[in-house]
């Protein structure tokens, strides 16, 4: 069965401290794994998309990567305004399914 | 400006009363989709459509109707409304192409159904 698991749940780190979010996933077919971000009350907002193992993308203070199994998203030295809800999906094959896992939630106080 | 916009914002209701959310796009975007989101679920895909008059079943269809006569619009239908479609929906779009198939998201419709 096709699954997208993220993990930690939820996150707390100081200003300044590095960290990585996990996303693992099983899928038929990967056609592309997506990162978002999500603000409390908003529509996802779009990150990167990765679709090869090895591709790696930077934005600021984020750095996404991707395995056969897994991505991470590193972040670092992050600041409060990149406190948010981080959202991983994968696409699977040819078709239009979009599998999102559950998130990780990350606080990052001053 | 490039977006997806969503009508209503947010939308109390009864049961079985039947109700439309209106998607459109101004991004001439070939596919669109409907989410739910819901706590502890994560964000769970209900119908998309690859092009005009073109949808298929997500993972979660089940009391949901859709349609897409217009590239541009993809309402959700409710025809008979139940309290555990009290939920978070957005809808998205993109390109079908791969490189270019990222989706952008509307803004959200918050319903609750009494």
């Amino acid at each position: 069965e096709d699954q997208v698991t993220q993990s930690p749940e939820a996150l707390r780190l100081q200003e300044g401290e590095s960290s990585s979010l996990n996303c693992s996933y099983t899928v038929s077919g990967l056609r592309g794994l997506f990162w978002y971000r999500q603000d409390p009350g908003k529509g996802p907002e779009f990150l990167f998309t990765l679709y090869s193992a090895g591709e790696e993308k930077e934005k600021e203070r984020l750095k996404a990567t991707l395995t056969k199994k897994e991505s991470f998203l590193h972040i670092t030295a992050p600041k409060p305004e990149d406190s948010a809800t981080y959202l991983c999906a994968v696409k699977r094959g040819n078709t239009g399914k979009l599998i999102f896992g559950q998130g990780t939630t990350l606080q990052v106080k001053p | 400006e490039a977006q997806v916009t969503q009508n209503p914002r947010y939308l109390i209701t009864v049961t079985g009363k039947k109700l439309t959310v209106t998607c459109s796009q101004n991004m001439n975007h070939e596919y669109m989709s409907w989410y739910r989101q819901d706590p502890g679920l994560g964000l769970r895909q209900i119908y998309y459509s690859m092009n005009v008059e073109v949808t298929d079943k997500g993972d979660v269809p089940e009391g949901y109707k859709v349609s897409r006569k217009e590239k541009r619009n993809f309402p959700l239908i409710l025809e008979s409304p139940s309290p555990n479609q009290t939920s978070l929906y957005f809808c998205a779009s993109s390109r079908v192409q791969e490189s270019t198939d990222t989706q952008y998201f509307g803004p959200g419709t918050r319903l609750t159904v009494l």
